[in-house]
This record gives structure tokens, C-alpha cells and sequence, in this order.
């Protein structure tokens, strides 16, 4: 039973396409986010949710949503796809009580 | 200059080697993530640490907070523990708190 689940795994799309990545975590955490690693292997935050509300919004571009349905699931919803987009997106989720955060499988994305 | 920063950015070494990973970390940090990255790709959490030492089985990860200062030990290495080693800080902001990483280490263990 995966603890923090992507899907897709993989993505290859065009260029303005729209697209999403879903997100759910069966860990009960209360708190989920979205990171990019970029082609360095660089992660960096984009995206946390905490009880539906957003709270950390770095400086990404607005073509990002995220969208979580309910406090189990954090979907990331991009607009009008651009090359530079091309990464691998990781979920993770954290609990209250703890720092440590469960990473999903992550899902490369590829913008042709 | 990043908040977080590894050295070294490569390291090989012989299987059975003793390897030691450092990472150091700016004001505002108040807890130290190391995580491991498999060729892969999956991001496993080893530690999560705010002071003193932790250990498990191979792996030791100690943490200086006067000195902004971590450090990922692994004894005995092994080829199985080739993989990327990110240290992350905890930073709060507001009422929750992201991960500020490192640009991670790249272990490469040789047979």
C-alpha cells in the first residue's frame, strides 16, 4: 500500500497544452506539497496545503494551480504548458506532530 | 548563496569505505532533513534531526546548531548505497514550515 501516490508517472505533452498530476496520501497528514526538481536535480518548493488552505506560494508561475479536493489529495493543475516546464514533480505530504515529509514516486514531465 | 549548502557535490569511493557527507545551513533553519535519492528516482526520508546524533544501521547523521553544521555518515559502504544524498532545512514561515534544499551529493560506491 503506497503511502503517497502520482499518477502519471510519466507525461509527455506539447507545448500550450493543459494538464494535471494527481496527488493522494493515505497517511492522514495533514499538510501536502508540490516540489520541482529541475534537469540539475534541484528541488525546490512550489506549492504546500495544509487543511485545504494554501500557505506557502514561492514565486512560481500562475499557469500553476493546485487544487486539493480534500485533505487527502493535492493535485497540480498547469496551463498553457511551456518547455521550461519540462521536470520531475514530487508530492509529499507531512503530519502535525512530525517534520518528516513522505515523498511520493514523482512524475516527469515532458513539454515537447 | 544558497540557504543550504552539501560538500562535496561528487564523492566515489570503495566499497567497505568510511563516507562522511557535510551540509551547512543559514539562520532561520530550525531542523535538518537527509534524504536519499535513488538512480531511480524515488526520495526516501533518512533522517530528520534538530539536535545531537541519530542513528540507523549504517547511516549516523549528527547535527552541531551552534555551528549550523550536519553531517551524513555511512560506514561499511556498500554499492547499494550509490545514490544522490539531499540535506533539506526546515524553515517556518507564517504557521507551517517548507523544506529549503541542498544540491545534493552524488555517492558512488565502487565493488
Amino acid at each position: 500500500d503506497t503511502a503517497v501516490s502520482q499518477t502519471p508517472k510519466y507525461l509527455v505533452t506539447q507545448m500550450g497544452n493543459d494538464k494535471s498530476i494527481k496527488c493522494e496520501q493515505n497517511l492522514g497528514h495533514d499538510t501536502m506539497y508540490w516540489y520541482k526538481q529541475d534537469s540539475k536535480k534541484f528541488l525546490k518548493i512550489m506549492f504546500s496545503y495544509n487543511n485545504k488552505e494554501l500557505i506557502i506560494n514561492e514565486t512560481v508561475p500562475n499557469r500553476f494551480s493546485p487544487k486539493s479536493p480534500d485533505k487527502a489529495h493535492l493535485n497540480l493543475h498547469i496551463n498553457s504548458l511551456e518547455l521550461g516546464d519540462s521536470a520531475v514533480y514530487f508530492c509529499a505530504s507531512r503530519a502535525m506532530s512530525t517534520d518528516t515529509q513522505y515523498f511520493g514516486p514523482g512524475t516527469r514531465l515532458t513539454v515537447l | 548563496k544558497n540557504e543550504v549548502e552539501q560538500s562535496p557535490q561528487n564523492l566515489t569511493a570503495q566499497e567497505g569505505e568510511f563516507i562522511t557527507i557535510n551540509c551547512s545551513y543559514s539562520v532561520g533553519i530550525s531542523a535538518l532533513h537527509w534524504l536519499q535519492q535513488h538512480p531511480g528516482g524515488g526520495i526516501v526520508s533518512l533522517f530528520m534531526l534538530s539536535s545531537g546524533k541519530k542513528k540507523h544501521g549504517r547511516l549516523i547523521a549528527t547535527i552541531n546548531i551552534q555551528e549550523k553544521h550536519s553531517s551524513l555518515h555511512i560506514t561499511a559502504s556498500h554499492p547499494r548505497d550509490s545514490a544522490v544524498y539531499i540535506c533539506a532545512g526546515y524553515r517556518w514561515g507564517g504557521s507551517q514550515g517548507n523544506l529549503i534544499f541542498g544540491k545534493g551529493t552524488k555517492l558512488s560506491v565502487k565493488p
